[in-house]
């Protein structure tokens, strides 16, 4: 199996900062790489899909960078909405993984 | 609207068996794979297993083969996620999401379905 590795586990920040989280997959997986944010009781939701390509509706502060075996999400400005767990999901190969996810709380 | 919506709460006892569901609309359910995922309280996210409701074609993750059974009925565009002994590890929010037409991610989700197994 493919173990991804995010971090850092929890980060905080405050409102116009701006925010990096990352991803290390045990091997490479090109780019097949996909970003979700699931803020508490609700299910989560795509961010950015094949590493870099930025989901239809998702506000264009948020964006995805790597390959191989390291990967980014970047939010370029943090904004009090973006406050939730982000978690990254590997596709290269069965089965599919998540990373262990990373809360960002605004300070 | 693409739209999935999963059955409601339920509060089970050890070694009964369960059975829970997430229903598609606005779009061609025979045609997208649906995922099930597991979340255990305050924990991250565990791919359970996909299913295509076209042809029944089912694969599953290792660390759920054997623990669980997905299903789809594809004539009433509905999956299904079932156990057959539940135990209270297997208490937990389950979600099911489409699959992206050509890679696998998953870009709608259901509203989710909390299993609560205690004695």
């Amino acid at each position: 199996d493919i173990q991804m590795t995010q971090s850092p586990s929890t980060l905080s920040a405050s409102v116009g900062d701006r925010v990096t989280i990352t991803c290390r997959a045990s091997q490479s997986i090109s780019t097949w790489l996909a970003w979700y944010q699931q803020k508490p009781g609700k299910a989560p939701n795509l961010l950015i899909y094949k590493a870099s390509s930025l989901e239809s509706g998702v506000p264009s502060r948020f964006s995805g960078s790597g390959s191989g075996t390291e990967f980014t999400l970047t939010i370029s400005s943090l904004q009090a909405d973006d406050s939730a767990t982000y978690y990254c999901q590997q596709y290269n190969s069965y089965p599919l993984t998540f990373g262990g996810g990373t809360k960002v709380e605004i300070k | 609207e693409v739209q999935l919506v999963q059955s409601g709460a339920e509060v089970k006892k050890p070694g009964e068996s369960l059975k829970i569901s997430c229903k598609g609309s606005g779009y061609s359910f025979t045609n997208y794979w649906i995922v099930w995922v597991r979340q255990m309280p305050g924990k991250g996210l565990e791919w359970m297993g996909i299913i295509y409701p076209g042809d029944s074609d089912t694969r599953y993750s290792p660390s759920f083969q054997g623990q669980v059974t997905i299903s789809a009925d594809r004539s009433i565009n509905t999956a299904y996620l079932q156990w057959s002994s539940l135990k209270a590890s297997d208490t937990a929010m389950y979600y099911c999401a489409r699959r992206a037409a050509v890679a696998e991610y998953f870009e709608y989700w259901g509203q989710g379905t909390l299993v609560s197994v205690s004695s």
